[in-house]
């Protein structure tokens, strides 16, 4: 059974600063990983995903996450924190075969001033 | 531009009065999901369509019920609402079950159970 962790349910960072949302898995078989954001109020939007292939993956609005096996982590990432970046983000895992799908607790990103 | 739409964002209920979720999709997608969110916590799925082919997650209450009457359509239906069934409902769509497909989410309707 697939199962996620996200380090810190509350991160808060300068504008400008660099984001880091952590994110480990458990999985028995190859996982798919993914990341969504979640603005108030609103539904999820996927941000990027890992299934196959290319480790480091690039997603929408600046944001990058890198699938590293041996630490069963998928962690994300983006450079220069902005405003509009404040959102909940939630990762998830599932097997190979799309089923199994799992959300993490998800991470509130708080971007101040 | 295609969606997935649901209505109302915002429904207020009495306990044990029935109360029906809707949401639409014009993207023409095979699974339409529901998922339970409860304040600062996971999307929890409690259900999914492939087509016309219904299946409930293990641990979903048998209040809740779900009908798709066509591809476009699919609606949560909750049978007996009890206050620890406050939450957002949020309806999502994938073309194919294997989740290499984008799941598309709709806003969300926010429950309230007086």
């Amino acid at each position: 059974a697939q199962s996620v962790t996200q380090l810190g349910s509350h991160v808060s960072v300068s504008e400008g600063a660099l984001v880091l949302l952590r994110c480990n898995y458990s999985s028995s078989v190859p996982p798919y990983l993914f990341w969504y954001v979640q603005y108030p109020n609103q539904g999820l939007q996927l941000l990027l995903k890992y299934t196959t292939g290319a480790t480091l993956v690039k997603g929408i609005n600046g944001f990058e996450a890198e699938f590293k096996k041996s630490e069963t982590s998928f962690h994300l990432t983006k450079p220069s924190a902005h405003m509009s970046d404040a959102a909940e983000y939630f990762c998830a895992v599932s097997d190979n075969y799309g089923q199994n799908f799992v959300f993490g607790p998800g991470t509130r990103l708080s971007v101040l001033p | 531009d295609a969606m997935v739409i649901q209505n109302p964002r915002y429904q207020v209920t009495q306990f044990g009065k029935p109360v029906t979720l809707s949401c639409s999709q014009t993207l023409n997608h095979n699974v339409m999901y529901w998922y339970q969110q409860k304040s600062s916590q996971a999307p929890k799925l409690l259900f999914h369509y492939y087509d016309k082919d219904f299946n409930n997650e293990a641990d979903t209450p048998d209040n809740f019920q779900s009908r798709r009457p066509n591809t476009s359509f699919c609606f949560l239906d909750i049978r007996s609402p009890g206050l620890g069934d406050a939450a957002m409902y949020l309806c999502a769509t994938s073309r194919d079950l294997n989740l290499r497909e984008t799941q598309y989410f709709g806003p969300g309707t926010r429950l309230l159970v007086l």
